[in-house]
């Protein structure tokens, strides 16, 4: 496609529920990234894959949360018994990911998830 | 904890004017310091970045200024436009490592009046 797509674009969850978010990457973008962004903060890094290896997923906030890619295109993040802290936009990003180089990171709109 | 931190949070500056944005980071592994933008409703798209072996770097009306000594950067917005009117984020991350982890700064709110 054209840019990174994020399905779906809101999501209202009831606290507990489980949610599943996905993201299509631009075709042959070997990095793919997640992040967290609250309300009037800074996007803050959740996860990381190179194709579907998940590289660090040091910024995933507890063991409720999931990520995978399993053919190294799109990406799902999971997010189990979801709690009101939880409510925030998620966004993805992918690029070429050519190691010492810095290629630019492209997002998609990301995905509001809100818990009520 | 804040690897980088923005400043200031919110900026109001008229038509033509010059917006300015600063940040400062702690991590001296970064050394790739990219700018975004942001629209309500939009995720972040990459304005400008910078690499710490030039202090300078200027495309169109957007300026980023580095100071690898202290360990800070800014952006500077020439001729300011209601159409600028938006978020920014300044960002770092360690070139080298695969990936280019992103630390983004807290924000900077900017609008332009007309």
């Amino acid at each position: 496609g054209a840019g990174v797509s994020q399905s779906p674009r809101y999501k209202v969850a009831k606290r507990g529920q489980d949610v599943a978010l996905r993201c299509d990457p631009i075709s042959g973008h070997v990095s793919l990234f997640w992040y967290q962004q609250a309300l009037g903060q800074g996007p803050e890094f959740l996860t990381y894959f190179q194709n579907e290896a998940q590289l660090d997923k040091s910024g995933l906030p507890s063991d409720r949360f999931f990520a995978e890619r399993p053919e190294g295109s799109v990406s799902t993040l999971k997010i189990q018994r979801t709690q009101q802290e939880d409510s925030a936009v998620y966004l993805c990003a992918s690029s070429l990911g050519l190691a010492g180089k810095g290629t630019e990171a492209f997002f998609g709109q990301g995905t509001r998830l809100t818990v009520v | 904890q804040q690897q980088v931190k923005q400043s200031p949070q919110s900026l109001i500056v008229q038509k033509g004017g010059i917006s300015i944005i600063n940040c400062a980071y702690e991590n001296t592994a970064f050394d790739y310091f990219p700018w975004y933008q942001q629209f309500p409703g939009k995720g972040p798209a990459l304005l400008i970045a910078i690499r710490p072996d030039v202090s300078e770097k200027k495309e169109g009306r957007f300026t980023i200024s580095f100071n690898k000594s202290a360990k800070q950067f800014s952006l500077h917005i020439m001729d300011s436009q209601p159409g600028d009117s938006a978020t920014y984020f300044c960002a770092a991350s360690p070139i080298k490592a695969a990936g280019n982890k992103l630390t983004f700064g807290g924000g900077t709110r900017v609008l332009v009046k007309p």
